[in-house]
């Protein structure tokens, strides 16, 4: 069975300073795909980014990046310069490539405050 | 435009009540989903629909009956709940049922079973 681990529950930080999520996730299928979600006090996730397993491509985008790492199973976030509206819960999740439907596994999920 | 709407924001029921939640998109997904969120926990999945049929029913009580009229309507019809069925519910979308396909969350409706 698989299973995404954010040892994270709650991270603050002050504003404009650096600060990286991790996710580290856990199958034994070659073919799989990792997420990112974001979710504002508002209650809507917010897709930031899909990986599948066979691209290890780092991605950037504005002040957001992801460092994927097959060797330790591991799909980190950073974001640079961070502001108050980063505040949010920050989910990793994974998906197995198969036909029994997009079933997401969900980490328990990273509380990041931003303080200004 | 990457819009899944759900209405109502907010509802309070007693367990004796009917209602449904109601999930629109207009993106030309043809998969649809329903999860419940409680407090300080992630998303878990309570169906999935493809192609305006149920695929996967995650072992869910009766009490909660879904509906998909069309491929971009889908209701969760409410029946008889408990306390412990409060909850967010989140609605979301995707273009189709593969797991390759990222999906599109509504910002859901926060339940209250008194």
């Amino acid at each position: 069975a698989q299973k995404v681990t954010q040892a994270q529950t709650e991270i603050s930080v002050v504003e404009k300073e650096d600060v990286t999520l991790d996710c580290v996730y856990e199958t034994r299928d070659t073919t799989y795909y990792l997420f990112w979600y974001k979710q504002p006090p508002s209650g809507e996730l917010v897709f930031l980014i899909r990986r599948n397993s066979f691209d290890e491509q780092n991605e950037i985008s504005g002040r957001y990046s992801w460092n994927f790492q097959k060797s330790t199973s591991s799909f980190n976030f950073t974001i640079t310069a961070s502001q108050v509206v980063d505040s949010a819960v920050y989910f990793c999740a994974l998906s197995l490539d198969n036909n029994a439907g997009n079933m997401l596994t969900f980490g328990g999920g990273t509380r990041l405050m931003v303080k200004p | 435009d990457t819009e899944v709407t759900q209405t109502p924001k907010h509802l309070v029921m007693g367990m004796t009540n009917k209602k449904s939640l109601k999930c629109e998109q207009h993106m030309g997904h043809r998969a649809m989903y329903w999860y419940k969120q409680k407090a300080k926990k992630p998303p878990e999945l309570m169906f999935v629909y493809s192609y305006e049929k149920l695929s996967i029913n995650e072992s869910v009580p009766s009490r909660f009956s879904p509906e998909c009229p069309n491929s971009s309507l889908l209701n969760l019809h409410l029946h008889a709940l408990q306390p412990e069925d409060s909850a967010l519910y989140l609605c979301a979308s995707s273009l189709k049922a593969g797991t390759s396909y990222e999906q599109y969350f509504g910002p859901g409706t926060r339940l209250t079973v008194t």
